[in-house]
């Protein structure tokens, strides 16, 4: 079974600074789909970037990009200039791409998660 | 262009009651999934179903809980004679195809049993 492990159950950044947030993961596949959602305060869970383990090139999405490892299965979350609106709980997930027998495809399996605070 | 629908936002329950949350998919979408947030802790995956089909239980308790996504209408997690460790947050994702498309969430239905 996949595993998700964030290490830091809390951060804090200043307004504007950059913060690294940390995920390994375990599983003995080679396809599959990594993914960073953020849940803020209301509780919604708001995709914020996804990478496919296929790909070399790291996934960005304007502030916040990441640095996979496919080797160490580590998928760390950087945000850059971060803003006061980036405070939430921000979880890593992994989903399997195997289709057929033993493959789950549509689960997601989460981590525990790290609060980020962002201080003005 | 509405996005995942749960309702309620707020159940409230006392023990030994039923409750009932729904989920209406996104538009187009015909696979919803269901996980719940216990406190502190991340989204645990729950029941996978397609329409009028479950094909995915393995996460959700033997015994009270149920699931249904009938033809016509939403998805209804049904749980039966709840118990104070039910409460939790219990999220609704729905996706067009189970493979390579990302799940979209809505807001979850905070569950909470006096």
């Amino acid at each position: 079974a996949q595993t998700v492990t964030q290490s830091q159950p809390e951060m804090s950044v200043q307004e504007a600074e950059t913060v690294t947030l940390s995920c390994t993961y375990d599983t003995s596949e080679s396809d599959y789909y990594l993914f960073w959602y953020k849940q803020p305060p209301s509780r919604q869970m708001i995709l914020v970037i996804r990478q496919e383990a296929y790909k070399q090139q790291n996934a960005t999405e304007n502030r916040f990009s990441v640095n996979f490892q496919k080797a160490a299965k580590s998928f760390s979350l950087k945000i850059s200039d971060s803003q006061l609106g980036d405070a939430a709980m921000y979880f890593c997930a992994y989903r399997s791409a195997t289709m057929g027998s033993g493959g789950s495809n549509y689960k997601l399996t989460f981590g525990k998660g790290t609060l980020l605070t962002v201080n003005p | 262009n509405a996005g995942v629908m749960q309702n309620p936002r707020h159940l409230v329950r006392r023990r030994g009651q039923e409750a009932r949350l729904r989920c209406s998919p996104m538009k187009g979408h015909s696979h919803v999934y269901w996980y719940r947030q216990l406190p502190e802790e991340g989204l645990k995956f729950m029941v996978y179903l397609q329409k009028e089909n479950i094909i995915d239980e393995s996460g959700m308790p033997k015994e009270r809980f149920s699931a249904e996504f009938p033809k016509e209408g939403p998805s209804i997690l049904r749980i039966q004679q709840v118990v104070r460790g039910d409460s939790a947050a219990y999220f609704c994702a729905s996706s067009p195809s189970s493979a390579h498309q990302p799940q979209h969430f809505g807001d979850g239905t905070r569950l909470s049993i006096l």
